[in-house]
């Protein structure tokens, strides 16, 4: 069965620093990743994905994750964070094809000035 | 594309009622998906449809909760007897599998209060 786990469910960072966001997952065949935003009152947005290829993959926003098989990990980074990227992060496993997807409980991103 | 819509974005009931939420998908999308986010559980996957038919119902918590797809572009969760601890956000969700790699486009949710 998939699972997901992101250790952290709060962090804080200053605007301008360095983001990276943690996630392990586990699932028995190759992996679908993705990492969803969710801002307050509202649905995800979908920020990247992985299922095959080059293991760093970019998305939105100026987001990129990497895919460390040996680690089971898709973490995901920024290299200079903005006040608009606070929000709630997600990061989630989908069976082949990518169609049943489990989320990871989240982690909120808080912003300072 | 309008997005996915769900209706209604809020709803207050008293326990025992009748809730029924709504969702129109994107037009073209072949998946749909219900989801249920609360503080304590998360985001949980109920159910999900492929070309209209349930593929994976696990995720329903009891019998109480009842999904369908008469068709393409219409989808209801049904909560009957609803209770308050079905309190939470239901989000609908979409897929069309022909871009690969499930991409699920969400709603804004149905924020549900069974008091």
């Amino acid at each position: 069965a998939q699972s997901v786990t992101q250790p952290d469910i709060h962090i804080t960072v200053s605007e301008g620093a360095s983001l990276e966001l943690r996630c392990n997952y586990s699932y028995g065949a190759t992996p679908y990743l993705f990492w969803y935003v969710q801002s307050p009152g509202q649905g995800l947005q979908l920020l990247l994905k992985y299922f095959s290829g080059d293991t760093l993959v970019q998305g939105i926003k100026g987001f990129e994750a990497e895919f460390k098989r040996s680690q089971s990990s898709f973490n995901l980074r920024k290299p200079s964070v903005h006040w608009s990227d606070a929000a709630e992060y997600f990061c989630a496993v989908g069976n082949t094809g990518g169609f049943k997807t489990i989320f990871g409980a989240g982690t909120r991103l808080f912003v300072k000035a | 594309d309008a997005g996915v819509i769900q209706s209604p974005r809020h709803e207050v009931t008293e326990m025992g009622q009748e809730v029924t939420l709504r969702c129109k998908p994107i037009s073209g999308h072949d998946y749909l998906f219900w989801y249920r986010q609360t503080m304590m559980r998360g985001l949980e996957l109920l159910i999900y449809f492929n070309n209209n038919v349930p593929i994976d119902d696990s995720g329903m918590p009891e019998d109480r909760f009842s999904a369908k797809m008469p068709n393409a572009s219409f989808s209801t969760l049904k909560i009957q007897p609803s209770e308050p601890r079905d309190s939470a956000v239901y989000f609908c969700a979409s897929s069309y599998s022909g871009t690969g790699a499930g991409t699920q486009y969400f709603g804004p949710g149905t924020r549900l209060l069974v008091l």
